[in-house]
């Protein structure tokens, strides 16, 4: 159980052209989901906290009109990376957050490898 | 604010032999602690995580950790690491006062010697 999965698994776009990356948690309800960012042989960042049904909140540095997050329903989360640049070119996993087991944690997604040319 | 710290960035182990890699966090509380392991090109997966009460943790395949309130310090260990176990590992704080939100550690390579 808490299978989290992305589309697409990579993607690649041209400079300019917008992306969205899918995040869904297959056999749980996630009223939270979060997305990260990771650079190769770097740590994750996290870029923002998307609730289902409200705005998502963003980190410092992070910008949403470039990012665009949207958590519809508790097992779907979608982010769009608007006129996208090489330096956008990433590798972006999303993660979904379960009470079950009277604690919390996040499962995370396989990932999404954007390349903008 | 909270931070983590793995001061490991490589540790090349030989297969069968022991590991250890080292965690140590920065929190005004009691943190959430997670180990997670991510082989390349993939997603995390989660080994083991503490919350509270016992302070050894046990996780999948055969990995432990140990949290010490007072050394600021959550190791994880394996006794005898298997050549599935070359990848990267990051230690990780969350916190509920924080929204539950993850920091991660720079995380550490460990790559096994046959």
């Amino acid at each position: 159980g808490a299978v989290v999965s992305q589309h697409p698994s990579w993607v690649i776009c041209k400079s300019g052209t917008s992306v969205k990356i899918e995040c869904r948690s297959l056999d749980f309800q996630a009223t939270t989901m979060f997305w990260y960012r990771q650079f190769p042989k770097q740590s994750l960042m996290l870029m923002a906290t998307s609730n289902e049904g409200s705005k998502a909140t963003y980190e410092q540095g992070v910008e949403k009109d470039k990012f665009l997050i949207n958590h519809a329903s508790l097992t779907l989360s979608t982010l769009t990376v608007t006129s996208a640049h090489p330096e956008d070119s990433s590798f972006y996993i999303c993660s979904a957050e379960s009470g079950r087991g009277g604690g919390y944690e996040q499962y995370f997604g396989p990932g999404t490898r954007l390349t903008v040319t | 604010a909270q931070s983590v710290t793995q001061p490991d960035i490589h540790i090349t182990v030989s297969e069968g032999a022991s590991l250890e890699l080292r965690c140590n966090y920065s929190y005004g509380a009691t943190p959430y602690l997670f180990w997670y392991v991510q082989s390349p090109g993939q997603g995390l997966q989660l080994l083991l995580k503490y919350f509270s009460g016992d302070t050894l943790v046990q996780g999948i395949k055969g990995f432990e950790a140990e949290f010490k309130r007072s050394q600021s310090s959550f190791n994880l260990r394996k006794p005898s690491v298997h050549w599935s176990d070359a990848a990267e590992y990051f230690c990780a704080v969350g916190a509920k006062a924080a929204g539950n939100k993850l920091t991660f550690g720079g995380g550490t390579r460990v790559l096994v010697k046959p």
